[in-house]
Formats: C-alpha cells, structure tokens, sequence
C-alpha cells in the first residue's frame, strides 16, 4: 500500500460544479495535510493545509480532514475552467525528518 | 522578495554524461529538498537539507545521484554518467523547517530543471 494515494484522474467537472477530490493515508497517527496545485509544465503551490478534524474553507477551496477513516478531501464549489490543474495531497507522516510524503496527484479539468 | 531559483531551465545531456543541477533557495529556509517529477507522476522525494544535520538522503535511487549544500544556502544536485531513465524534471523546495503552531513549514518550490537525457 502505498503511503499516499490519490486517484490519478482524469477528473472532469462542468464549469460551475462542485469538484470532489480525495486522499488516503497510510499512517494513522500522520497529523499535518497539504494540497497543492500544479498547472501543466509548472511547479506545485499550495493552496490548502489542514490539521484537525472537520472542513477548513478559504474561498471556493474547502479541505475536509477525517482521522478516523485516514482520509483526506479538497472541495471547489464553482469550479472554473481555470482550476485545471493537477492537484497533489501531501502528508506529514510520523517518524518523516523530511516531512511531507506525496501522492501521485488527480488531474482536474473543468469543462467550459 | 525573490522566490526558489532553479538553474539551468532546461538541460539535454547525452547518455553517459554527468549534469549538475542549482538550487537557490529563499533566504532564510532553512530546510531544502530535491524531488524528481517523472511525466505525469507525482513527486519522487530525493533528498532533504536540514540547517547543519546530515542530509536525509533516502530518496536517492542509486550512488549516481549526490547532493550537496554549500553554506546551508545554494544546493547543487550532481547526477554521474546519467542514463535515459534519469530524464524528468528536477524539482527543489525550500521551507522553514517550522510553521506555525509546531508545523512542518510550507514547502516553496522552485520552477525546475527539465532534464533530457539522450
């Protein structure tokens, strides 16, 4: 299993859609998550971090935390053609001196 | 304030070759990391500086690839006699080793090195 992981995609949503994206951890003590996102042929930025249980909202981004059941989710309510990107989850694992392990990261497209 | 910095852009090498690849950091991080980004893959984790501990360097794939950090600034990525499977994009990151309320720091990345081996 690996440590990680995000459905690859691709994922499409019709503009104005509420895009769902999900991430599984392997470690059930891990205790800090990350989305990035990464346009084609750029590098990633961040866009969300969350640390407890529950939703966390910045804008149209919602992250929903769920220890219990080791996973990890990013909303975009309204999406746009512009939200086209690769989005990437990354965890902090325990024991981890480099800190974040990531996931291979769910293509996302919005349709216009 | 200038962010990560990555040189060169772009590097097409032949097979057999040795490449080296420069990351400048944001002033102040103390952490850096090298990824590598294969075609439509996630980030592979190579190696991670942390002020003047030694490298975390588990995520190297063979004794080909080396990493140094001059300074705790600049970081130089040397890949020896370089071979096709080495072609993807080189990314470096840089974060204060600490955010907020005890939490790993954000990871700032650079624009990467394209690399092409022939």
């Amino acid at each position: 299993q690996k440590e990680v992981e995000q459905n690859s995609g691709p994922l499409s949503v019709p503009e104005g859609a509420i895009a769902s994206l999900n991430c599984t951890y392997s470690d059930r003590v891990s205790q800090s998550f990350f989305w990035y996102r990464q346009y084609s042929g750029k590098s990633p930025e961040l866009i969300m971090s969350i640390y407890s249980n529950g939703d966390k909202e910045d804008g149209r981004f919602t992250a929903q935390l769920n220890k219990a059941s080791q996973y990890v989710s990013l909303l975009i309510r309204d999406s746009q053609p512009s939200d086209s990107a690769t989005y990437l989850c990354a965890v902090k694992l325990p024991g981890s001196a480099r800190q974040l392990t990531f996931g291979s990261g769910t293509q996302l497209t919005v349709l216009p | 304030g200038a962010g990560v910095s990555q040189s060169p852009s772009n590097k097409v090498t032949e097979k057999g070759k040795d490449v080296e690849l420069r990351c400048d950091p944001i002033s102040g991080h103390t952490a850096l990391y090298w990824y590598r980004q294969s075609l439509g893959q996630g980030l592979e984790f190579l190696i991670y500086f942390q002020g003047n501990s030694a490298p975390d360097k588990s995520g190297l794939p063979s004794d080909r690839f080396s990493a140094e950090r001059t300074g705790g600034s600049v970081s130089t990525l040397t890949i020896q006699r370089t071979q096709q499977e080495d072609s993807a994009v080189y990314l470096c990151a840089s974060s204060l080793r600490i955010g907020g309320a005890g939490t790993p720091g954000t990871q700032y990345f650079g624009p990467g090195t394209r690399l092409t081996v022939l």
